[in-house]
């Protein structure tokens, strides 16, 4: 079975500051790393995913994630966040892009001025 | 707006009580899925439907049943309420394997 670990469930940053989240998965079988956004009382946004080919992928409001297959990692990154930012962040790998998602517990990420 | 509708937005009722949320997916979506928000657990799977056929099952309860109708509309059925049960329900629908899925704003249930 496929799991992810978000390393942090909160990262604080000044606004205009880079910022990146981390996310570890386990798999025993090639994956589909995804990054969603939750916004408060709002369902969920699909900002980036990777399936296959580069692994530097590009997604929505400036952000972006690397996929690492040796170091089982798929790291969001955006380098100069907003106030509008400050959300819930989640990654999520499933084993094929049809299937379910397996998702991590989140990183609350806070912008402040 | 995803394109994906949840009714009801809230609903609070007592412990051992039957509720039903529904969800209508994007036009043209073959594929439901159902997760469970909750504070101790985070986003958990329960079920998926495509096309009207159940596909893949998660962490749902033998209280919680689901279907998708003709329409491709699907009711999450959670029964023998207890206060445990208390998240936020989320449906996603996907137009076909392979493709994104799009989740709805939720139902946030509360059991009293």
């Amino acid at each position: 079975a496929q799991s992810v670990t978000q390393l942090d469930s909160q990262v604080p940053v000044f606004e205009e500051a880079p910022v990146e989240l981390r996310c570890n998965y386990s798999s025993s079988v090639s994956v589909y790393l995804f990054w969603y956004v939750q916004y408060p009382n709002q369902g969920l946004q699909l900002l980036l995913k990777y399936l296959s080919g580069s692994t530097l992928v590009k997604g929505i409001n400036g952000f972006e994630a690397e996929f690492n297959k040796s170091q089982t990692s798929f790291h969001l990154r955006k380098p100069s966040v907003h106030i509008s930012d400050t959300a819930e962040y989640f990654c999520a790998v499933s084993k094929d892009s049809g299937y379910a998602l397996n998702f991590g517990k989140g990183t609350s990420l806070l912008v402040t001025p | 707006d995803s394109g994906v509708t949840q009714t009801p937005k809230h609903l609070i009722t007592a412990t051992g009580q039957r509720v039903t949320l529904r969800c209508s997916p994007r036009s043209g979506d073959l594929s439901v899925y159902w997760y469970q928000q909750s504070l101790d657990q985070g986003l958990q799977f329960l079920i998926q439907y495509y096309n009207g056929e159940e596909r893949a099952k998660g962490n749902i309860l033998e209280r919680f049943s689901a279907q998708q109708f003709p329409d491709l509309h699907s009711e999450l059925n959670l029964s023998s309420l207890e206060l445990g049960d208390s998240a936020l329900y989320f449906c996603a629908s996907a137009r076909d394997f392979g493709t994104e899925a799009f989740f709805g704003q939720g139902t946030r249930l509360t059991v009293v």
